[in-house]
């Protein structure tokens, strides 16, 4: 599996859009981009993923660039219920399904 | 629908002794995983049972086994049991059929040994 880079931590307005960047370089074309997030004594939850295409589900949007180098995973209207570490995942969709979590963004929502 | 259930919550435990942790996976998931998450580190993937199979498994030493049942829910022991192995410890069940193969987390033992 490709290595992500994320910044350690971020913090974010309540109400205002958070976008949380991640950086994949060694993405391969098989590759898919996922986002899990973990809420303090929880277990990761998923959140999205994609391949290419600019993908949106009711928690999240994420972006992904041209050359899938890169992506952002954005929360529009963050909630202090969002306060979580969030991990940006890259993988094939195929074989073994263990995930590989970096160490992910700390993403402070201040109210 | 159930979703993914672990017990015990929190556990303390001796150097040297064993643990046996224990996981439901959500309905209908015939794949389990199981992570260890060390303080302030991203959970890191110990193994993963298909039907009853082990079907891969991550940098850990054999001391850390496991078990999938017919009815897919899933145990990992941990022998001769070493401070450093003080962490959470999670399971994830999923499906292996279509995609994407989202996994979904129980909450968790905690597992101190002292």
């Amino acid at each position: 599996d490709a290595k992500t880079t994320q910044p350690p931590s971020m913090d974010c307005a309540e109400g205002r859009a958070a976008n949380l960047p991640c950086n994949h370089s060694t993405i391969s074309g098989n590759e898919y981009v996922y986002w899990y997030r973990q809420i303090h004594s929880q277990g990761p939850q998923y959140i999205i993923h994609g391949l290419k295409n600019n993908e949106t589900n009711e928690m999240a949007s994420l972006i992904i660039t041209e050359d899938r180098k890169s992506s952002t995973l954005i929360l529009p209207h963050a909630t202090l219920r969002d306060t979580a570490v969030y991990y940006c995942i890259v993988r094939v969709d195929t074989g073994r399904r263990a995930l590989t979590f970096g160490s992910g963004t700390r993403l402070q929502v201040q109210p | 629908e159930t979703g993914v259930t672990q017990s015990p919550t929190h556990l303390i435990k001796t150097r040297g002794q064993q643990v046996t942790l224990r996981c439901s996976s959500q309905s209908g998931h015939n794949t389990v995983s199981w992570y260890q998450q060390a303080l302030g580190q991203g959970p890191q993937f110990i193994f993963q049972y298909y039907r009853e199979e082990e079907n891969g498994r991550g940098n850990f030493p054999p001391r850390f086994s496991g078990l999938q049942f017919p009815n897919y829910s899933s145990e990992l022991n941990v022998n001769a049991l070493e401070l450093d192995d003080s962490a959470l410890y999670l399971c994830a069940s999923s499906l292996t059929q279509g995609s994407p193969y989202e996994q979904y987390f129980g909450p968790g033992t905690r597992l101190t040994v002292t």
